[in-house]
């Protein structure tokens, strides 16, 4: 069974570019995040959907930031222009709706803004 | 809002032997999950053990316990007889139940990385 595939694994761009971000969710999950980890900030979620719909977006950091969900099976995050300070790996999870659930984390986008 | 404090930025531990990370955790709420999870070099986040709040009951799966104390709001992670491959940064993580809007929001520490020396 795959697990949550994310592309690319590594992102390198430069400052102003456009940058998609895409995750797969496990098959049958419904609730899907998005969050970035690094070294000043740690682990944070930026955007959070339930069967679809984004639910909290509040970790998002600006408007530069977009996420979309189209179907239960893609969902894309978008930096749009991209910063030095957006770089980061961005990791995409997804589990069943509820707290009591595990997420499974895809192996993260390395994304480094030049 | 939720906070997760991992006071120990890095922990060793000899090759067989226990070692045992700190987390503790600030919230109001009364029934909520908590979390530790392994990120490996590879980065690759995996689950390593749960505790429900409302369960008495440390949580135990194989080498790793929890020391779950709910009034000292503290949720601490045993490794017994460490082996080379549980090195990796560890992140204690707190989730409040369902139904409030950030329900379904991990809040993590910042990490303890743990080396194992053979």
């Amino acid at each position: 069974d795959a697990g949550v595939i994310q592309s690319p694994r590594h992102e390198v761009t430069e400052m102003g570019q456009e940058v998609t971000l895409r995750c797969k969710p496990i098959s049958g999950h419904n609730s899907l995040f998005w969050y970035r980890q690094t070294m000043m900030r740690g682990l944070e979620l930026l955007i959070y959907f339930n069967n679809n719909v984004p639910i909290d977006d509040s970790g998002m950091p600006e408007d530069r930031f977009s996420a979309k969900m189209p179907n239960a099976s893609f969902s894309t995050l978008k930096i749009q222009p991209s910063e030095p300070r957006d770089s980061a790996v961005y990791f995409c999870a997804s589990s069943l709706i509820g707290p009591a659930y595990e997420q499974y984390f895809g192996p993260g986008t390395r994304l480094t803004v030049t | 809002a939720q906070t997760v404090t991992q006071s120990q930025p890095e922990m060793s531990v000899q090759e067989a032997e226990t070692v045992t990370l700190s987390c503790t955790y600030d919230t109001s709420e009364s029934d909520y999950y908590l979390f530790w999870y392994k990120q490996p070099p590879s980065r690759q986040m995996i689950l390593v053990i749960r505790q429900e709040a409302y369960k008495q009951q440390n949580a135990t799966e194989n080498r790793f316990s929890v020391n779950f104390q709910k009034a000292a709001k503290s949720f601490s992670l045993k490794i017994s007889d460490s082996q080379l491959g549980d090195a990796a940064m560890y992140f204690c993580a707190y989730r409040s139940p369902w139904g409030e809007t950030s329900g379904s929001r991990l809040t993590f520490g910042e990490g303890t990385q743990l080396t194992v020396n053979p």
